[in-house]
């Protein structure tokens, strides 16, 4: 299985940005980079994916290293509703009908008010 | 409306005994997923279905059977509950065959407790 690398936890003040690294060096040209994030006592949810440009949505911006071994979560402008644990998955689609996430340990993000 | 909701939340029961955790999805997506959630905060997959057809079967004992009457419910039977079976599960939903990159639903969670 590809796996991400990130630490396990951060520390960030509210209404400042926040980005989030993970690295991924045994990505395939395939595969995509997902994040999601884990609010406490909740599923986890989708936050942002890309595969070789950098996206922005609503949520957050995701940063896509030009050789694709490493990306970063960027939240623009952090609030208390933000902490959570956020990981970093490559979707690994093996054949068709298999494609499954794998969850690493994430990233415990904590927001100071 | 709730995209992806399960039940029970919470399913505290004895060792041995055979219980049902339910999931339903609203989304009209094709694929349903069930997932594990254990003390140490690990997520892992353990069944995927597509089209009421099991697609993933991680290495999950044979005691653990998913059953899916239509493409909108995926539950989870577990016969003779052993205590390592204590976890959180989460049920999740994608749309896959229209060509998306599969983006996740995921449920609330259900805790399940073995005493």
């Amino acid at each position: 299985d590809a796996k991400t690398t990130q630490p396990n936890s951060m520390e960030s003040n509210e209404e400042e940005p926040v980005h989030l690294p993970c690295n991924h060096s045994t990505i395939s040209g395939t595969d995509y980079i997902h994040w999601y994030r884990q609010l406490p006592s909740q599923g986890p949810e989708y936050v942002i994916h890309g595969l070789t440009s950098n996206v922005n949505n609503r949520m957050a911006s995701l940063a896509i290293a030009e050789d694709r071994k490493s990306s970063t979560l960027i939240l623009h402008r952090a609030t208390l509703r933000d902490a959570a644990v956020y990981y970093c998955i490559l979707r690994e689609r093996r054949d068709f009908g298999n494609e499954k996430l794998t969850f690493g340990t994430g990233t415990r993000l904590t927001i100071i008010p | 409306d709730t995209a992806v909701s399960q039940t029970p939340k919470y399913l505290v029961t004895q060792m041995g005994n055979d219980k049902s955790i339910k999931c339903e999805q609203n989304l009209g997506h094709d694929t349903m997923y069930w997932y594990k959630q254990d003390s140490k905060k690990f997520l892992k997959i353990m069944f995927s279905y597509n089209n009421k057809e099991l697609i993933i079967n991680e290495t999950v004992p044979n005691r653990f059977s998913p059953k899916s009457p239509d493409k909108a419910h995926l539950n989870l039977h577990i016969n003779s509950l052993e205590l390592g079976d204590s976890a959180v599960y989460f049920c999740a939903s994608s749309n896959r065959d229209r060509g998306s990159t599969d983006t996740q639903y995921f449920g609330p969670g259900t805790r399940l407790t073995v005493l």
